[in-house]
């Protein structure tokens, strides 16, 4: 069956760091792949859209990576704030689907 | 505010009770997506309706059901609640396809059965 995967377990790290969050897929075949923020009690961010054909993209602080190979994709933070702090979900999608099923989401806490 | 408002924030019923929560997408969106979030969960995906039609269905229970009406606007039916359907249920809609655009999510309706 489908899965993906995302540390179920918080990352913790320094103000002005980089946070390096994964996503992992299984039984996928993604032609697309979403990351989205989402802070307690509210509904979900989107941040950032790539394509299998899109090895990596940026958005100001933000860079996101995929390999189909590995079947993975990993979201990096660059120079971390303390607001940056919240759940990072990943979304990775089929083609034909018309629905993206979501990942549990990794929390992020930036200490000052 | 995300442009897309969902109704009421907060709901607090009986089990066995039947509830009903609103969505208004983004202006100019036309596909409506419901999600149920829980803490165990995570956030599952119900059901899409796109201008008025039923797209693609998720784990929606036969207890829930939902449209869209001509003015876009969405509402998701729970009925014969249970303790287990106590959750946040989000919103969302895009302007386009999934490959172009990601989803504006709005604000949620928390959902407490007692």
């Amino acid at each position: 069956s489908q899965k993906i995967e995302q540390n179920s377990e918080a990352l913790n790290i320094q103000e002005g760091k980089t946070a390096t969050l994964t996503c992992n897929y299984t039984n996928y075949s993604p032609a697309y792949l979403q990351w989205y923020r989402q802070d307690p009690g509210r509904g979900p961010v989107f941040l950032l859209l790539i394509r299998e054909n899109e090895k990596e993209k940026r958005k100001e602080r933000l860079k996101v990576t995929f390999d189909t190979t590995l079947k993975q994709s990993l979201f990096h933070i660059t120079a971390s704030q303390p607001a940056d702090s919240a759940t990072y979900l990943c979304a990775p999608m089929d083609t034909g689907r018309r629905a993206l099923t979501f990942g549990s989401g990794t929390r992020l806490q930036v200490q000052p | 505010d995300s442009g897309v408002t969902q109704t009421p924030k907060h709901l607090i019923t009986a089990t066995g009770q039947r509830v009903t929560l609103r969505c208004s997408p983004r202006s100019g969106d036309l596909s409506v997506y419901w999600y149920q979030q829980s803490l165990d969960q995570g956030l599952q995906f119900l059901i899409q309706y796109y201008n008025g039609e039923e797209r693609a269905k998720g784990n929606i229970l036969e207890r829930f059901s939902a449209q869209q009406f001509p003015d876009l606007h969405s509402e998701l039916n729970l009925s014969s609640l249970e303790l287990g359907d106590s959750a946040l249920y989000f919103c969302a809609s895009s302007v386009g396809t999934l490959r172009e655009y990601g989803y504006t999510f709005g604000s949620g309706t928390r959902l407490t059965v007692v």
